[in-house]
């Protein structure tokens, strides 16, 4: 069966510090990754996908990036974290020829 | 450019009633894939059922069902008989197939009362 892992569950950063999410997905090859945010009360808005190794898109420009090192590993960066960074990211993996998205539980994110 | 729309932020239901969380999306897209997802107060992201757009019938899962109208491009998620576990976020979701791009709507907010 297919695992999605995030971690940390919960971070608390300072403005200016840099971030570091990662994700990674058990039980498929070469799998579609995403990042979504979740601000507070809102709706999903996707930030990056990747395709396969090295392959990022970015949907929204912002203080955010994204790599995938390895086939089921993709990691969600920043070097300087702003206040408007703070939410809620979710990681999934959509598998080849299938249409749902699978979800991590999610990484918590507060900026003060 | 694709959007989805969900336009009531909350709803309420008494418990072992049926309700209806409604989603429209917008697309020039001839084929177009329908999800819906349920994320509790933990926060997780929950697969409920899915329906392309041009499947013959609407999608059913459990006391799930997806109330597909083609025409005015609308995918209504219908809960029956709701439970008091049934309170949480719904978000619907849509993606046209071999993009690889899921949008999501901004969510419904359910409240089931006993």
């Amino acid at each position: 069966s297919q695992t999605i892992h995030q971690w940390p569950a919960t971070l608390v950063q300072p403005v200016g510090s840099p971030l570091s999410l990662e994700c990674t997905v058990e039980g498929t090859s070469n799998p579609n990754l995403y990042w979504y945010r979740q601000a507070a009360g809102r709706g999903l808005q996707l930030l990056f996908y990747s395709v396969g190794i090295g392959q990022i898109s970015s949907e929204v420009p912002q203080n955010l990036s994204a790599s995938r090192p390895q086939d089921r590993q993709f990691i969600l960066s920043s070097k300087k974290l702003l206040l408007s960074d703070s939410g809620f990211y979710l990681c999934a993996h959509g598998r080849r020829g299938a249409n749902v998205l699978t979800f991590g539980a999610g990484s918590r994110l507060t900026v003060l | 450019a694709q959007k989805i729309t969900q336009t009531q932020p909350g709803m309420f239901v008494q418990e072992k009633e049926a309700v209806t969380l409604d989603c429209t999306y917008d697309t020039s897209d001839q084929s177009y894939g329908l999800f819906w997802y349920k994320q509790p107060s933990s926060g997780e992201m929950i697969f409920l059922i899915y329906q392309g757009s041009y499947d013959e019938q609407n999608a059913t899962e459990g006391r799930y069902s997806l109330n597909f109208q083609k025409a005015r491009k609308s995918a209504n998620l219908v809960i029956s008989a709701s439970q008091l576990g049934d309170s949480a976020m719904y978000f619907c979701a849509g993606s046209t197939p071999g993009t690889y791009k899921y949008i999501f709507g901004t969510g419904t907010r359910l409240k089931v009362l006993a």
